[in-house]
């Protein structure tokens, strides 16, 4: 499977605290993304790292990514409740022939208690 | 400019009926992919679209399963004779050839 896996499958943080997940895929990407889905609604698009970055930033948001490893990681900085959501890491293969296919992992839900 | 939009948001239908799930892609946004995430599950890539053609369908399952995206109107994914397994949330993106994906709040179709 070409899919992204995250790790943890859960977390639950205090207010405050940073909240780091991890994402490992099996092929070589042209880019990750991370997007977040809150319970019952769409996915919303975070951050894109393109596969010659190595770390990004947005806001409260801070992602790596290692192709050698395989792997990228999401760091959100301290955390809000508003922040409790799933978070997913889609992976744009460079083997997919028509480009902007995206394959996700199943998730880390994240809870943020106040 | 209006996100992606979906409809019905939510869709009942018994076991041997059709779903036909609507998307209206952003404005400018030519390519629309749908998603289908089963619970307890990551979203697993069904079929991609541009205007009048489909360009890969290849996460889609060959039977009972059809995507439309015609020169007027909303992108349509149909499913005929739906079954039990169907039931899972169903999203549809839009993109204008970036790499970014804008999504849609999904269809939630439950098949009794």
């Amino acid at each position: 499977s070409q899919q992204g896996e995250e790790d943890p499958q859960a977390l639950s943080i205090q207010e405050g605290e940073n909240a780091t997940m991890n994402c490992s895929y099996k092929t070589s990407i042209n880019n990750l993304q991370w997007y977040r889905q809150n319970s019952g609604r769409g996915l919303v698009h975070l951050i894109l790292i393109r596969s010659n970055e190595r770390e990004k930033h947005s806001g409260r948001l801070r992602v790596t990514l290692d192709t050698s490893k395989k792997s990228s990681s999401l760091l959100i900085t301290a955390s809000r409740a508003a922040d409790t959501a799933s978070y997913f890491c889609a992976t744009d293969p460079t083997l997919t022939s028509t480009g902007n296919q995206f394959y996700f992992g199943t998730g880390t839900s994240l809870t943020v208690i106040p | 400019n209006a996100g992606v939009m979906q409809n019905p948001r939510h869709l009942v239908r018994r076991r041997g009926q059709e779903a036909r799930l609507r998307c209206s892609p952003m404005k400018g946004h030519s390519h629309v992919y749908w998603y289908r995430q089963l619970p307890e599950e990551g979203l697993k890539f069904m079929v991609y679209l541009q205007k009048e053609n489909i360009i890969d369908e290849s996460g889609m399952p060959k039977e009972r399963f059809s995507a439309e995206f015609p020169k007027e109107g909303p992108s349509i994914l149909r499913i005929q004779q739906v079954v039990r397994g169907d039931s899972a949330a169903y999203f549809c993106a839009s993109s204008p050839l970036a790499y970014e994906q804008y999504f849609g709040p999904g269809t939630r179709l439950t098949v009794t």
